[in-house]
């Protein structure tokens, strides 16, 4: 998973406030998926992204989640007005093309805590 | 709804048997699967895959078996060592063929 960089690794948020979380792909990664891994549970899709379009959103919540990967910097998964059942790992993975027959690289995740 | 399933949550073995995690699948049509291997507070990385065209991949001491008739998929690690010790997951595309679909996990810790 070298390479794909997230940050913050750790954000603490309290009810209401705002949470960003960045993700810059593999050096020649134009794909970005973002995934969700709650306590005790397996990583669940939640968008997925090429440069200036997102290509499936399908697992986003669908209200208060945003995603973006713009022309230039980073992808950013915003989600708004937190709650505690926001907390969790979130995971950021990138592929050099659309996968269907490959892996994907993950990154180290950005940990939410809301209080 | 859990395309992909892993019901041992967690596994021992002793440093030099063979740990065997086990996964299953809800949909005929899957036709690629992965697994990843995960530390804590890192993020997963890929282990190895199986295209359905095939019922065996080895690489190394890792070897993925696939039961199409049974829906099943195993991955074994022989011999097990306690650098192995890390949480493992299944993985498959989901219809759309780009959004993977993860199983829980299966804990495995190596003892020496």
């Amino acid at each position: 998973n070298a390479g794909v960089m997230q940050n913050p690794r750790h954000l603490v948020r309290r009810r209401g406030q705002e949470a960003r979380l960045r993700c810059s792909p593999m050096k020649g990664h134009s794909h970005v998926y973002w995934y969700r891994q709650l306590p005790e549970e397996g990583l669940k899709f939640m968008v997925y992204l090429q440069k200036e379009n997102i290509i499936d959103e399908s697992g986003m919540p669908k209200e208060r989640f945003s995603a973006e990967f713009p022309k230039e910097g980073p992808s950013i998964l915003r989600i708004q007005q937190v709650v505690r059942g926001d907390s969790a790992a979130y995971f950021c993975a990138s592929s050099p093309t659309a996968t269907g027959a490959g892996e994907l690289f993950f990154g180290e995740g950005s940990r939410l805590t809301v209080l | 709804d859990q395309q992909v399933k892993q019901n041992s949550p967690s596994l021992s073995v002793q440093e030099g048997r063979i740990s065997i995690l086990n996964c299953d699948y809800t949909n005929s049509m899957f036709d690629y699967f992965l697994w990843y291997k995960k530390y804590p507070a890192e993020g997963p990385t890929f282990l190895i895959s199986i295209s359905s065209i095939k019922d065996k991949n080895e690489d190394g001491r890792f070897t993925v078996f696939l039961n199409k008739s049974a829906k099943h998929l195993s991955l074994h690690i022989v011999p097990s060592q306690p650098g192995d010790s890390a949480v493992y997951f299944c993985a498959t595309f989901s219809n759309s063929g780009y959004a993977l679909n993860f199983g829980k996990g299966t804990s495995l810790l190596v003892t020496p």
